[in-house]
């Protein structure tokens, strides 16, 4: 049972160049988030899906794009990377019966 | 949107002390949870816990959802529990976690 997974754990793009964070969970969960997290600061919501076949924008969508692919899987992708955008990617899934949240390890993106 | 508070920002402890860490809120939540993320960035689930109080080795956690608080409370403090902690709720409203700034936990041997 891995939880949730991300990939890659590293990358360093060009400012102008695209790339996909890829997230995958393996417990049934409906709901998954996209969140990044900044220097000494706390997590902002980029994206969530409350259940397949749907997405919606948090606090911080600008620049980024989301598919939920299927329960398990939920990318988010970068499509015009800027510097702006470094910072660490955390993928999140729901307990559907709870609401507990559960994390992947995190993704650390730097755009030069 | 759920606005949420965490005190003290920072703090350094000695290792063997205890401490508490608040979290407060501005609206009623159906969920809170605290999370440690520890030196290498992991976030690590540490209590569900949208009323009531847990306990789990060393630290415990306690909500009182009628006055918009839960406090963290860490005893015998290691080197190891050193970290960022962090509070996030969601209100009745929504289905996503807003989380607080967090406090930045130091302990020294």
């Amino acid at each position: 049972n891995a939880g949730v997974t991300q990939t890659p754990k590293f990358q360093v793009l060009k400012t102008g160049q695209s790339m996909t964070l890829q997230c995958a969970q393996d417990m049934n969960h409906n709901s998954m988030y996209w969140y990044r997290q900044d220097p000494g600061m706390g997590l902002r919501l980029i994206y969530y899906s409350a259940s397949e076949g749907t997405t919606d924008k948090g606090e911080v969508p600008n620049g980024y794009n989301v598919s939920r692919l299927n329960k398990r899987e939920f990318s988010l992708r970068l499509e015009s990377a800027a510097p702006s955008q470094t910072s660490v990617y955390f993928c999140a899934s729901r307990e559907t019966n709870t609401g507990e949240l559960f994390f992947g390890e995190g993704s650390r993106l730097t755009v030069l | 949107g759920i606005q949420v508070e965490q005190s003290p920002p920072d703090l350094i402890l000695q290792e063997g002390a205890n401490s508490t860490l608040r979290c407060n809120f501005s609206d009623s939540v159906n969920n809170l949870q605290w999370f440690h993320q520890n030196p290498w960035g992991q976030l690590i689930n540490l209590f569900y816990i949208p009323s009531g109080t847990k306990q789990n080795g060393r630290l415990s956690a306690t909500t009182v959802a009628t006055e918009r608080y839960s406090l963290l409370y860490i005893s015998s403090s290691q080197t190891t529990d050193s970290g960022v902690y962090f509070c996030a709720v969601d209100g009745t409203s929504g289905s996503r976690l807003t989380f607080g700034e967090g406090t930045q936990l130091t302990v020294n041997p």
